[in-house]
């Protein structure tokens, strides 16, 4: 299994500022995702990040809106830009190993006012 | 990828065994079906994953008809801290490439 961290766990922000939102893994794995989960509704993917190219997001997500990056095996940001109320979510970075499910972060809990 | 349907909610009491079914009538020839678990404030926990008739772990059962258009978890005596969200997913095993699609899953409330 892989054990993820993300920072911060929670966070209030206002409106119309940034937040980046980092993953560390204690393994290097080759896939990561992020998704989001919007108030008591189910994950959405927003991306999928590989190391040495770009990420490739889901329909309804932008890398305007939704840059990341990935520099190594065992980390990954995700910035959620010029936010909005609408925003307000919890994010989740997600991991791949070579011959395993996913596993999950604990999420960052961003309230945007 | 199939689509999952689940009940939205399930209520149940201390040391009862809880059964989840999850419909997937578009399951592929080369789906997985996996459970996820997930509480309040935390990410989604990985249950059981199978393909075909029971899989059985410590946490709990998976069972799997032969036409595998549908699948149910099954919970062995549950407890409170059984309560959360289940999730039913179906797609790329082990093996993938692809990231997990969640449906909207089964919130489990377990009473004492």
């Amino acid at each position: 299994s892989a054990v993820i961290s993300q920072k911060p766990s929670r966070d209030i922000c206002q409106r119309g500022t940034s937040l980046t939102i980092q993953c560390q893994v204690d393994s290097q794995v080759t896939m990561m995702f992020w998704y989001r989960q919007q108030p008591g509704q189910s994950l959405t993917l927003i991306a999928t990040a590989n190391q040495g190219s770009e990420a490739t997001y889901e329909s309804g997500f932008v890398i305007d809106k939704f840059p990341i990056s990935r520099p190594n095996l065992t980390f990954s940001t995700l910035t959620v830009s010029n936010m909005s109320p609408e925003d307000s979510s919890i994010y989740l970075c997600s991991v791949r190993g070579n011959q395993e499910t996913q596993y999950f972060g604990p999420g960052t809990r961003l309230l945007v006012l | 990828l199939a689509k999952t349907t689940q009940p939205i909610s399930m209520d149940s009491y201390e040391g009862q065994e809880v059964n989840i079914t999850c419909s997937h009538n578009n399951i592929a020839t080369n789906d997985y079906i996996t459970w996820y678990q997930q509480f309040p404030s935390q990410g989604p926990r990985f249950i059981i994953q199978g393909y075909k008739t029971k899989v059985t772990n410590e946490v709990a059962s998976l069972f799997i008809p032969a036409d595998r258009k549908s699948s149910t978890l099954s919970l062995p005596r549950v407890s409170l801290s059984d309560t959360a969200v289940y999730y039913c997913l179906v797609g790329e095993g082990y093996t993938g490439r692809r990231a997990l699609t969640f449906g909207s899953g089964t919130r489990l409330q377990v009473q004492p």
